[in-house]
């Protein structure tokens, strides 16, 4: 069974500009969720989408923001980029809600 | 609210040592525990877990046992090897309230040929 693929894996923006992300979770996972990894801040959540909906929200501000499609794939959108949204973004899928999550590799965005 | 403490890193071995990585927790209810493994660039991959305590889970020569009475997590494996240099993440999903994954900083393991 494939894993979570994420595309692009590497991003080269410059500040103001927007980027999207994309994820395609495992095959039947219907729920997928987006971490931001920092060397300063560790691993932090960004939202969990489940059918369509956004089902949780970590504490990141409006720029931030995704949606999922009616076959699970997910894309998640920072507009106004800052320096500070440098970052390693990652997807993560799982069967349902509450169940075990799996990762892609990661995008990796620089923001110049 | 919920929070896992790992120990500080790096942590550098010569190959074939023993390798134990600290983790404990904080959490209400019975939350189910991680270890995620991050290869230099790449993703998190699920390396093992355990959902209720005394339950030992293992994987790849590495164990850890659910311990309620430490709140305790350790991550243990009897023989490392230069293939196993990577960061290594504990983390904890709550069974009530929040379920979303609250992991801590990491680890790194550098072991030495």
């Amino acid at each position: 069974k494939a894993g979570v693929t994420q595309t692009p894996r590497y991003l080269i923006k410059t500040r103001g500009q927007q980027v999207t992300l994309s994820c395609s979770p495992i095959s039947g996972h219907r729920s997928v969720s987006w971490y931001q990894q920092t060397p300063g801040q560790g691993l932090q959540f960004l939202f969990e989408y489940f059918s369509e909906t956004q089902r949780n929200k970590g504490n990141f501000p409006g720029r931030f923001s995704g949606r999922q499609f009616s076959n699970s794939r997910s894309e998640m959108n920072v507009s106004t980029l800052e320096l500070g949204d440098s970052a390693l973004y990652l997807c993560a899928s799982s069967s349902s809600i509450r169940d075990t999550q799996y990762f892609g590799p990661g995008t990796r965005l620089t923001v110049l | 609210g919920d929070s896992v403490t790992q120990m500080e890193g790096p942590v550098t071995l010569s190959e074939e040592a023993f390798l134990t990585i600290n983790c404990t927790y904080t959490a209400t209810g019975y939350p189910s525990l991680f270890w995620y493994v991050q290869y230099p660039g790449e993703g998190l991959q699920l390396l093992l877990k355990a959902t209720k305590a005394d339950d030992k889970g293992s994987n790849k020569g590495f164990e850890a046992t659910y311990r309620k009475e430490t709140t305790s997590f350790h991550l243990e494996k009897g023989s490392v090897q230069v293939s196993d240099s990577a960061v290594y993440f504990c983390a904890l999903s709550s069974s009530g309230g929040s379920y979303i994954p609250t992991f801590g900083r990491g680890t790194s393991l550098i072991v030495h040929p």
